[in-house]
């Protein structure tokens, strides 16, 4: 019973480098999401999407790119990490955007990042 | 008009008080209100979730009240015990749309 996978959990990168933060659930979920978590301001959406081959921005999507091939997989790319990335990413999925009977989000585990 | 406040930022409680989390809104087209729970290094996970239908659910120790008319509604979490410590979210949702999520409250519970 895995939910929602995310890797690498730590990652230390240098400024300018580009790096995939890989996610991957195995509900069949239509929905998944990137959200970043800094101290102070919650949970950030960065893009989203509601179903493969579809994908949106969130709040703060400037620096990151996404692509939705799969149902399963929904992978988040640092273009060019730079130090105000530096931070704790989220991956999540749910039945479907928004709420319906018995739906709800399920997060990944984080993965920590820093850019130096 | 998305925006979900919480308060307060971070509160200490004693193990056996009451801990209470409070959260507004201003779209009242949300039907769904959730709150989540995440310990240190983890994710977050759905603790309690209620619709605006009813003014009070409650799942063991833990109780959300909700007022649909102040555009307002709370966690509460009876007898508070160390291993509530954690970061408690609220959020608003509704169908078609993103969760919006408060900006999160640290809670600890001395021993």
């Amino acid at each position: 019973n895995a939910g929602v996978t995310q890797t690498p959990k730590f990652q230390v990168l240098k400024t300018g480098q580009s790096m995939t933060l890989q996610c991957a659930q195995d509900m069949n979920h239509e929905y998944m999401s990137w959200y970043r978590q800094d101290p102070g301001m919650g949970l950030r959406l960065i893009h989203y999407s509601v179903g493969a081959g579809i994908t949106d921005q969130g709040e703060v999507p400037n620096g990151y790119n996404v692509s939705r091939s799969t149902t399963e997989d929904f992978p988040l790319r640092l273009l060019s990490a730079a130090p105000s990335q530096t931070s704790v990413y989220f991956c999540a999925s749910s039945s479907l955007q928004g709420t319906s009977s018995g739906n709800t989000i399920y997060f990944g585990e984080g993965s920590w990042l820093t850019v130096v | 008009q998305q925006q979900v406040k919480q308060s307060p930022q971070s509160l200490i409680v004693q193990k056996g008080g009451i801990s209470i989390i409070n959260c507004a809104y201003e779209n009242t087209a949300f039907d769904y209100f959730p709150w989540y729970q995440q310990f240190p290094g983890k994710g977050p996970a759905l603790l309690i979730a209620i619709r605006p239908d009813v003014s009070e659910k409650k799942e063991g120790r833990f109780t959300i009240s909700f007022n649909k008319s102040a555009k307002q509604f709370s966690l509460h979490i009876m007898d508070s015990q160390p291993g509530d410590s954690a970061t408690y979210f609220c959020a608003a949702a509704r169908a078609g749309q993103n969760f919006v999520f408060g900006p999160g409250t640290r809670l600890s519970v001395l021993p």
